[in-house]
Formats: structure tokens, sequence, C-alpha cells
């Protein structure tokens, strides 16, 4: 069955990075997007970017451009989202979730999502 | 695309029908035929889970009490009898314009 099991969570402080990592199981891995979306605390879903795990090729929503950088691993069907110069209005739960990359499909399986708390 | 729901908050009786509004700042039906809309339940301490996508295609699973519906920029997510576990966040999504975006959230509770 299709699973994406993201890490576990994560406090920062002020102006550090954040990595978290995505690994998918059941399905060909280079055959669908990894997307990261944020949700702050009782807030609604907000879309960050995608990585195509076959080329590399990364998109990203304008406010988080430059602050995200998407890789991936195929060798072992991990996807990663790291995030910098973190501020405590990062403060979020980050999801990944996959879209296929044949057609425009967007997130029908999702990751467990990651808390990232940032405090001094 | 901006896309805003209505009403923010429901506040349903077990078994009776529910309704959530969507529209979005532009047509959402694309050059290819196909309209890019979908709704996403999530439950209490859940991630988000896709039910709907297309305007009213169920994903696999999803009970069929719920159906979507709509054109352009007006679309429905109905609950037909609504059941304890349909209590939480649900959210449209336009996935027909770059980049994709959702609407604020509407939170279905029982009265």
């Amino acid at each position: 069955q299709v699973q994406l099991v993201q890490s576990g969570a994560d406090v920062k402080e002020p102006g550090a990075s954040v990595k978290v990592s995505c690994k998918a199981s059941g399905y060909t891995f280079t055959d669908y997007y990894i997307h990261w979306l944020r949700q702050a605390p009782g807030q609604g879903l907000e879309w960050m970017g995608r990585v195509n795990p076959k080329s590399g090729g990364t998109n990203f929503a304008q406010k988080f451009q430059g602050r995200v950088t998407l890789t991936r691993d195929t060798s072992i069907s991990t996807a990663y989202m790291e995030l910098s110069r973190l501020r405590s209005d990062d403060t979020a739960v980050f999801y990944c979730a996959r879209g296929w990359t044949m057609s425009v499909s967007y997130f029908d399986f999702w990751g467990q999502g990651s808390l990232v708390t940032v405090s001094s | 695309v901006v896309m805003t729901q209505s009403p923010l908050s429901l506040p349903v009786t077990l078994g009776q029908p529910a309704s959530i509004s969507c529209r979005s700042s532009q047509s959402l039906l694309r050059v290819d035929g196909y309209t890019y809309l979908n709704w996403f339940q999530q439950r209490p301490g859940q991630s988000p889970r896709r039910l709907i996508y297309n305007v009213f295609n169920r994903d696999s699973g999803v009970p069929d009490r719920f159906s979507g519906s709509g054109s352009g920029t007006d679309f429905t997510l109905r609950i037909s009898r609504v059941e304890a576990e349909d209590v939480g966040v649900y959210y449209c999504m336009q996935g027909s314009d770059w980049p994709p975006t959702f609407g604020q959230g509407t939170q279905v509770e029982i009265k």
C-alpha cells in the first residue's frame, strides 16, 4: 500500500534551518511528484513547492522561493524539504503529498506531518 | 487563483445533509476540457485526505454520501447524511492554474 512516512518533530532556534524527510513506499517513486505543504497552528493549508523525483526539477511558491530547498534520493525513495532562515511564524506542521507526473493530479496520498517549532 | 469557501463554520445534525460552497476568482475550466477542483477532509489531529478530484470523482474508499458538483467558478461539496466521523475541516483546492491554492477551510461540527 502507498505510504509516505515523514521524519519526527523538531525544535529550532530562529535563524536556523530545518530538514524534513519523506520516505515513499508502495509505488514507483519516480512516477509521482512530491509536494510540500505547510499548516500553521489552527490555520489552513499552504502549498510550498514540489520536486520531480525522476529529474530532480523543482517548482516553488513565490513566498518560499530562495528559502526552501527540495531534494530527493531515488536510491532510498526519499524526498527532503529544507527551510532556512527560520522565523517564529514558520512554526507549523509540514506535510509531504504526492501527485502523478503524467497528469494534473494533486495530493492523493499524504504523509503524517512533521511539526517544526521555531523558538528561542 | 483565490478560493473562497462558505460557510466557514457549519453546525449540522447527525443524519441531516450538509453543503459547502467553494468559489474561485477565475474559471477553473482548462483548455484540455478538465476542471481541476478537489475537496479534502481533515479530521482532528490527522493529515488531510482527498475525497473528490476533478469536481465530482470520489477517491477510492470515500463513502458515497459525499458528492461534488459545479463548474466554472462555483463548486459544492455535499454530504447526504452527516455521520459523527465526518467532523473536521473541509478544504477545496484548485489545480487548474499555477500555483495550486486552497480555500480557507470549513469547520463541520455536530450540533
